[in-house]
């Protein structure tokens, strides 16, 4: 059973430009959603959350929206950086502490 | 102040052999959480432990596969008789006390695994 969904599993984006990482999720228990970001060979790193009572979280140039009745968040990159390529990983918290359910991921490459 | 250490890097094992896998979690977090990537998969939850204690092992395989986390010294994720299913990429991550879901959890950069 695949809690949180990536469907992209790839995203070409222009330097410069606004990047969108999609994912839906089927646990409506999830308390918190998180956005990992990994570079090859190494561990994820933690990136920006959002609470399940809120629609939008801000983070410099990374904001990530959350529609709970479509069931559906979004992480937003403005402006694309190169080194903003990297797999980015959704992912649902709802055990109170870092029991958390990730996606498959998406792969994101910025074009100089 | 180090980060989350993970050792070995790579470790290759044959069939039926025991790997032991090691992560010291950052300076003054005490609790630990282990995940597993299979190949071309997201990170799964493993096991969830505080110093001395299993808190939740839900995601644990219920054979071969043990962790602990003693009073001194790293945390240890034990694979018995591996089999090459078990071939993956394992992360241990840890966060500070009293950890709640927003908690930021700090990750090691893995042990892959391989079984031959």
């Amino acid at each position: 059973d695949q809690q949180v969904k990536q469907n992209s599993p790839s995203l070409s984006v222009q330097e410069g430009r606004i990047s969108i990482l999609n994912c839906d999720y089927t646990n409506s228990m999830f308390d918190y959603f998180l956005w990992y970001k990994k570079y090859p060979a190494e561990g994820p790193t933690f990136l920006i959350s959002i609470s399940s009572i809120k629609d939008k979280n801000e983070d410099g140039r990374f904001t990530v929206f959350l529609n709970k009745s479509a069931k559906h968040l979004s992480l937003h990159i403005v402006p694309s950086q190169p080194g903003d390529s990297a797999v980015y990983f959704c992912a649902g918290n709802s055990g109170g502490y870092q029991k958390v359910t990730f996606g498959i991921g998406t792969k994101l490459q910025v074009i100089p | 102040n180090a980060g989350v250490m993970q050792n070995p890097r790579h470790l290759v094992r044959r069939r039926g052999q025991e790997a032991r896998l090691r992560c010291s979690p950052m300076k003054g977090h005490s609790h630990v959480y282990w995940y597993r990537q299979l190949p071309e998969e997201g990170l799964k939850f493993m096991v969830y432990l505080q110093k001395e204690n299993i808190i939740d092992e839900s995601g644990m395989p219920k054979e071969r596969f043990s962790a602990e986390f003693p009073k001194e010294g790293p945390s240890i994720l034990r694979i018995q008789q591996v089999v090459r299913g078990d071939s993956a990429a394992y992360f241990c991550a840890s966060s500070p006390p009293k950890p709640t879901g927003n908690t930021e959890a700090f990750f090691g950069q893995g042990t892959r695994l391989t079984v031959v």
